[in-house]
């Protein structure tokens, strides 16, 4: 079945520091993508995706790239701010037998950003 | 457009009582998948709902049961609770056709089980 892998937290980070969150997939077919955050408190907010191979999903300033020959999707961003402290999921997509799609996801990585 | 809507945010519940979880799905919407969220996990899928009929379910055993209605608003029920049911009970909404479409999450019911 479908599965997703990523690095175990927390993270912490200095404010502007580089960052980087590991996610590994395994699946049939080829799945669409995502990385989703979680705010204390709150659900589930889409941050980026990606749809196919070599796709490059970005916003606000996060990017992760489909690579589908090391079955990965790696978080990055350059310059990390206190206001990006959250739990980061990765997840695929996964066809269901009626027709719709299901999210198959991670574990979640806590990030913390320190001034 | 409005957004996904749960409720209650917030419940306690004994072991071995019934809940009956509540989601307004996004405008335009008609599909609903249910997700469990244990503390320091990530979200499980339950099962979804497109045209009032469960079109998929997750790993969970019967006593996990849910409708969507005309609307396709949905409900989620779990009898004989137990403990091990306490989680955040998130919804999400999309809509079911060609290829993938974004799941839209409410902000979760916190259940707990004592």
């Amino acid at each position: 079945g479908n599965s997703v892998t990523q690095m175990e937290g927390p993270v912490t980070l200095s404010e502007e520091a580089f960052l980087t969150i590991n996610c590994t997939y395994t699946a049939t077919g080829y799945p669409s993508l995502f990385w989703y955050v979680q705010y204390p408190g709150e659900g589930l907010q889409l941050l980026l995706k990606a749809t196919k191979a070599d796709d490059k999903g970005s916003n606000k300033g996060f990017e992760a790239t489909y690579r589908k020959e090391t079955t990965s999707f790696h978080l990055e961003k350059g310059s990390v701010q206190v206001s990006d402290s959250a739990v980061y999921f990765c997840a695929l997509s996964g066809r269901l037998t009626g027709g719709g799609n299901k999210l198959t996801f991670g574990t979640g990585t806590q990030l913390k950003v320190e001034l | 457009e409005t957004g996904v809507t749960q409720s209650p945010t917030h419940l306690i519940k004994t072991r071995g009582q019934q809940v009956t979880l509540r989601c307004s799905s996004q405008s335009g919407h008609n599909t609903v998948s249910w997700y469990q969220q244990a503390l320091g996990q990530g979200p499980q899928f339950i099962f979804q709902y497109y045209r009032e009929e469960e079109n998929g379910r997750g790993n969970f055993p019967p006593r996990f049961s849910g409708l969507q209605f005309p609307n396709y608003s949905s409900e989620l029920n779990v009898n004989a609770l137990e403990l091990d049911d306490s989680a955040l009970y998130l919804c999400a909404s999309s809509t079911t056709g060609q290829g993938y479409t974004e799941a839209f999450f409410g902000q979760g019911t916190r259940l707990t089980v004592v």
